[in-house]
């Protein structure tokens, strides 16, 4: 039982390249989060999917798109790499609903210059 | 939509000593208010919760407080160990079932 896999661990990407951070749980949690973690700032929601087929919008959205593709996988796309994207990304995954206990990945440090 | 402070951005504490971490939420339909801890170069990993049914939570030597009134709740740590050391994140549901984070606490034990 892996919990929740993403992938890759690192990365350093040039201003306007794009990448797809994946991320997996074994858990058959219904809901899925990407948070951002800036120093100072906590974790900023970017994008949550509350069920398979479904996804929304969090804090901090622009400048990612998100794809549920099945209950197991959520990933996050930066179609054109800025350097304010330069962060820590955790995956999450809950249950959902009443039960909101968030179960991250490892972390996706990602650099861009 | 919900609203989050968490204080003090930075606690130190003698080793032994105990530690209080304070947030306050703006939401008064909030309901669920776990607390997260977060070790160097690691994930955030869940230690409490409390829902909005009960007032304060016990787990060993880690305890929550929670005032609806108020509109505050409290991460008590007693007998602070070394292994304490690390940034500690309240949250708090909102109406979408979603947490809003505060914006962590480092606390740091001294020897």
């Amino acid at each position: 039982n892996a919990g929740v896999t993403q992938t890759p661990k690192f990365q350093v990407l040039k201003t306007g390249q794009s990448m797809t951070l994946q991320c997996a749980q074994d858990m058959n949690h219904n809901s899925m989060y990407w948070y951002r973690q800036d120093p100072g700032m906590g974790l900023r929601l970017i994008y949550y999917s509350a069920s398979e087929g479904t996804t929304d919008k969090g804090e901090v959205p622009n400048g990612y798109n998100v794809s549920r593709l099945n209950k197991r996988e959520f990933s996050l796309r930066l179609e054109s790499a800025a350097p304010s994207q330069t962060s820590v990304y955790f995956c999450a995954s809950s249950r959902g609903g009443l039960n909101t206990e968030a179960f991250f990945g490892q972390g996706t440090r990602l650099t861009v210059v | 939509g919900e609203n989050v402070e968490q204080h003090p951005s930075t606690l130190s504490v003698q080793e032994g000593d105990s530690a209080v971490i304070k947030c306050t939420y703006s939401d008064s339909a909030s309901n669920y208010f776990p607390w997260y801890k977060q070790e160097l170069g690691k994930r955030p990993q869940l230690i409490i919760d409390i829902r909005s049914n009960v007032g304060e939570k016990k787990d060993q030597r880690i305890a929550v407080t929670l005032n609806k009134t108020a509109k505050h709740f409290s991460l008590h740590i007693t007998e602070t160990q070394p292994e304490d050391s690390a940034v500690y994140f309240c949250a708090a549901s909102d109406s979408n079932y979603q947490l809003i984070w505060g914006a962590g606490t480092k606390l740091i034990i001294k020897p």
